[in-house]
């Protein structure tokens, strides 16, 4: 079964440190993309980062970044310099023929 | 301002009531989908189409119908089959089936 999974149900961090939130995922595919996508208390998904399968280079949007490990099956997300706004569900999803979701890891960030 | 639209954003039915959904794009894309989120979980696939005038059943389908007569919508019904329609239903597009998904701001959906 294709399934992703987020191990920290929550996390916290302070405002300016970084964070790292886990993502593993299960696939047989070779051909797919990874996504991390924010929730904030409006409840919009809000794309942050997409990655390529076949692309080895870590994808990075400004503050944030992933670290890729395909033959682990892993995709963290990094956020740098975090801020008030980026208090939000975060979750993590793979893309094959369908968006498959985890369950999401609630992030707070405290001033 | 390209982007998914959806309507209305609070939604109450009552028990026994079919009710209607809107999801409209204006980003060309050819593919939508719907999908539920109930509290504390991820989102789960209701239906999706990659092209006019053709759809597919996704995991919870059960409940639901749909249509797509016009690339730009994608309504959902929800109808009286459905034993448990209170969640917040997020309508999503893509250009195609495995590329990013951009999402609509959701309607949230209370059976009275």
């Amino acid at each position: 079964a294709q399934t992703v999974t987020q191990s920290q149900p929550e996390m916290s961090v302070q405002e300016a440190e970084t964070v790292t939130l886990s993502c593993t995922y299960d696939t047989s595919e070779n051909n797919y993309y990874l996504f991390w996508y924010k929730q904030p208390p409006s409840r919009q998904m809000i794309l942050v980062i997409r990655q390529e399968a076949y692309k080895q280079q870590n994808a990075t949007e400004n503050r944030f970044s992933v670290n890729f490990q395909k033959a682990a099956k892993s995709f963290s997300l990094k956020i740098s310099d975090s801020q008030l706004g980026d208090t939000a569900m975060y979750f993590c999803a793979y893309n094959t023929d369908k968006l498959i979701f985890g369950t999401g890891t609630r992030l707070q960030v405290f001033p | 301002d390209g982007g998914i639209t959806q309507s209305p954003k609070y939604l109450f039915r009552k028990e026994g009531q079919n009710v209607t959904l809107s999801c409209e794009q204006n980003l060309n894309h050819d593919a939508m989908y719907w999908y539920r989120q109930d509290p504390g979980q991820g989102l789960r696939l209701i239906y999706y189409s990659q092209i006019v005038n053709d759809f597919q059943k996704g995991d919870i389908a059960e409940g639901y119908s749909v249509s797509r007569e016009k690339k730009e919508s994608f309504p959902l019904t929800v109808t009286s089959a459905q034993k448990n329609p209170t969640a917040f239903y997020l309508c999503a597009s893509s250009i195609w089936g495995k590329d990013t998904q951009y999402f609509g701001p959701g309607t949230r959906l209370t059976v009275l």
